[in-house]
């Protein structure tokens, strides 16, 4: 049971363009929303992150986007550059827990 | 301020060996938390703590066991390695509920 998940695996944009990373959820528990980012042989990174009660959340380069009735969330690179080049992890937490649900990742490759 | 360090960074195992992988965080958190992340299948959380004192099981605890042995260490063991434990492990860190995960670097393990 996949409660979040990122169903595209990879992404290919030219250096310049937007890059548009998206997310879905099915446990309508969840009230907070995290991106990671993940190089090679590092640890994830967090990137950005929304509340709920936020529809859009915006962070110089980054913007997230937020759909609570489509159960939908996106990040926005722009400009995207080729050091944004990274596996993409979306993540979710809510209820009385701790714990965060993550998806599979979604492999972002900037082309100069 | 080093953050979350975990140790080792590489280890080889053969099969039946046990061990303990180390983690440790100086920001004063309260949750901590073990994943394994695998190819095409995302970060999958082992066991967390949700406060000193406390452990949990996650989406994939068989095989392994915790110890929250103070605030600052969580540590994971696996008594009897085998090779589906083949993977990269995480530990992470996070102050309250809503805040965000603190990676350390990884153990890449191999058991053969």
């Amino acid at each position: 049971d996949q409660q979040v998940k990122q169903n595209s695996p990879s992404l290919s944009v030219q250096e310049g363009r937007i890059s548009i990373l998206n997310c879905d959820y099915t446990n309508s528990m969840f009230d907070y929303f995290l991106w990671y980012k993940k190089y090679p042989a590092e640890g994830p990174t967090f990137l950005i992150s929304i509340s709920s009660i936020k529809d859009k959340n915006e962070d110089g380069r980054f913007t997230v986007f937020l759909n609570k009735s489509a159960k939908h969330l996106s990040l926005h690179i722009v400009p995207s550059q080729p050091g944004d080049s990274a596996v993409y992890f979306c993540a979710a937490t809510g209820g009385a827990n701790s714990k965060l649900t993550f998806g599979k990742g979604i492999t972002l490759s900037v082309r100069p | 301020n080093a953050g979350v360090t975990q140790t080792p960074k590489f280890q080889v195992l053969k099969t039946g060996q046990s061990m303990t992988l180390q983690c440790a965080q100086d920001m004063n958190h309260n949750s901590m938390y073990w994943y394994r992340q695998d190819p095409g299948m995302g970060l999958r959380l082992i066991y967390y703590s949700a406060s000193e004192g406390t452990t949990d099981k996650g989406e994939v605890p068989n095989g392994y066991n915790v110890s929250r042995l103070n605030k600052r260490e969580f540590s994971l063991r696996l008594e009897s390695a085998a090779p589906s434990q083949t993977s990269v492990y995480f530990c992470a860190s996070r102050f309250g509920r809503g805040g965000e995960q603190y990676f350390g670097p990884g153990t890449r393990l191999t058991v053969t």
